[in-house]
């Protein structure tokens, strides 16, 4: 089956635009997860959302926002933009469905969106 | 507060040697752990879950609760195994997506 697409793959932008980044998640995944990677803080969870629902939220400003649609495709939206924004953001799919200990599920990534601020 | 923690940045060996690669965790309950790896121009995959208790491409980790450790080892390094390889948390909170990961160990694998 077709894995996890992110458009667009490569962004560049200026210091106070914003951006709005799209994830596609595998057909029949209904949660969906954000990252941000940098050389120097690594992979960070931004948000994740379930359902059209923010499901949980990581350590990150308001001007970092995301939705879901009805069809599980998300998005993530960062406003005005800041120079240390750019990374490489990757989206995970998962089917989410809920549990205890042991039903974390395999997360399937993205191939990620670089964004450049300048 | 919940953290991963991996030593080493880059791990160097010869084709045949044992590999082990750190991973120290931080995490008040009961935890699940993970090992990511990213190959070469690949996507982030799953190696291997420490619920599961398996061995993926030759490689295992094993829980250590009193040492807080998820150590990643095999024991005859081949050169396909050069790659990054981030030891993960689950960041639990009812959410199946949260993950907490480490900074990374690139293992590079010599002929």
């Amino acid at each position: 089956k077709a894995g996890v697409t992110q458009t667009p793959r490569y962004l560049i932008k200026t210091r106070g635009q914003q951006v709005t980044l799209s994830c596609s998640p595998i057909s029949g995944h209904r949660s969906v997860s954000w990252y941000q990677q940098t050389p120097g803080q690594g992979l960070q969870f931004l948000f994740e959302y379930f359902s059209e629902t923010q499901r949980n939220k990581g350590n990150f400003p308001g001007r970092f926002s995301g939705r879901q649609f009805s069809n599980s495709r998300s998005e993530m939206n960062v406003s005005t933009l800041e120079l240390g924004d750019s990374a490489l953001y990757l989206c995970a799919s998962s089917r989410g469905l809920a549990g205890g200990p042991g039903a974390q599920e395999t997360q399937y990534f993205g191939p990620g969106t670089r964004l450049l601020v300048l | 507060a919940q953290r991963v923690t991996q030593p080493e940045k880059l791990l160097s060996v010869f084709k045949g040697a044992p590999v082990e690669l750190k991973c120290n965790y931080s995490y008040s309950g009961s935890p699940e752990l993970f090992w990511y790896v990213q190959y070469s121009r690949q996507r982030l995959q799953l190696l291997l879950r420490h619920i599961s208790r398996e061995s993926i491409k030759g490689f295992t980790a094993d829980l250590n609760k009193g040492e807080t450790s998820f150590h990643l080892k095999k024991p005859f390094a081949q050169e396909e195994d050069s790659a990054m390889y981030y030891c993960a948390l689950s960041g639990g909170g009812g959410s199946q997506g949260n993950l907490i990961f480490g900074k990374g160990t690139k293992l590079s694998v010599k002929p």
